[in-house]
């Protein structure tokens, strides 16, 4: 089965710095790379996502990247706020298949 | 708003009894998935569910617990004899299966607690 590894675990930065979330994954088939964000007691909420026929995604201040051959993808907040403040988690998937989620990573944007 | 509706949000059971769990998906969406999030941890797979049909249920434990989606109403995930270590926020998502169908979107979920 697929497995997805996620780093750092915990990340803090000051507002205004940029903040990246690293991934890895294990089965070369999987195509679909969505990430999820989950602010405390609510509902993990798809911030971006990414197939495996585009490298590089951006929307605002998210941006994701894909490299296929190293089988890992990152997540890239810019311009960081503190409502940024959450956990983030990646997720590997193949077409109608279950997600296979990383550990998560707890973001804290420091005022 | 159409979106993922669970319920309850809020389970307390004591040891022993059963809980029973409800997801109604997205309007339009006909495959839903469950998921596990034990505290300070990540989402675990549970079962992949169509309308009448389990997908894929690996990562549900062999005993206790069962899913179903029937052709009118809820998805419903079933736990027996209820244990502490049942104890976590049980979230489902739905797709819809065709289009974009990787994406899954995620109801608020179900706290349950085991006394």
């Amino acid at each position: 089965g697929e497995n997805v590894e996620q780093h750092p675990s915990t990340l803090s930065v000051q507002e205004g710095d940029s903040a990246v979330i690293k991934c890895t994954y294990s089965d070369s088939a999987s195509n679909y790379f969505p990430w999820y964000k989950q602010e405390l007691g609510k509902r993990p909420q798809l911030i971006i996502d990414i197939r495996s026929n585009v490298g590089e995604k951006k929307d605002q201040r998210i941006a994701v990247t894909l490299n296929k051959t190293a089988k890992h993808f990152s997540l890239h907040i810019t311009e960081t706020q503190p409502e940024d403040s959450a956990v983030y988690f990646c997720a590997a998937s193949k077409p109608g298949n279950q997600f296979y989620f990383g550990t998560g990573t707890s973001l804290t944007v420091i005022p | 708003n159409a979106g993922v509706m669970q319920n309850p949000r809020h389970l307390v059971r004591r040891r022993g009894q059963e809980a029973r769990l409800r997801c109604s998906p997205m309007k339009g969406h006909s495959h839903v998935y469950w998921y596990r999030q034990l505290p300070e941890e990540g989402l675990k797979f549970m079962v992949y569910l169509q309308k009448e049909n389990i997908i894929d249920e690996s990562g549900m434990p062999k005993e206790r617990f069962s899913a179903e989606f029937p052709k009118e109403g809820p998805s419903i995930l079933r736990i027996q004899q209820v244990v502490r270590g049942d104890s976590a926020a049980y979230f489902c998502a739905s797709s819809s299966g065709a289009g974009r169908a990787y994406e899954q979107y995620f109801g608020p979920g179900t706290r349950l607690t085991v006394t």
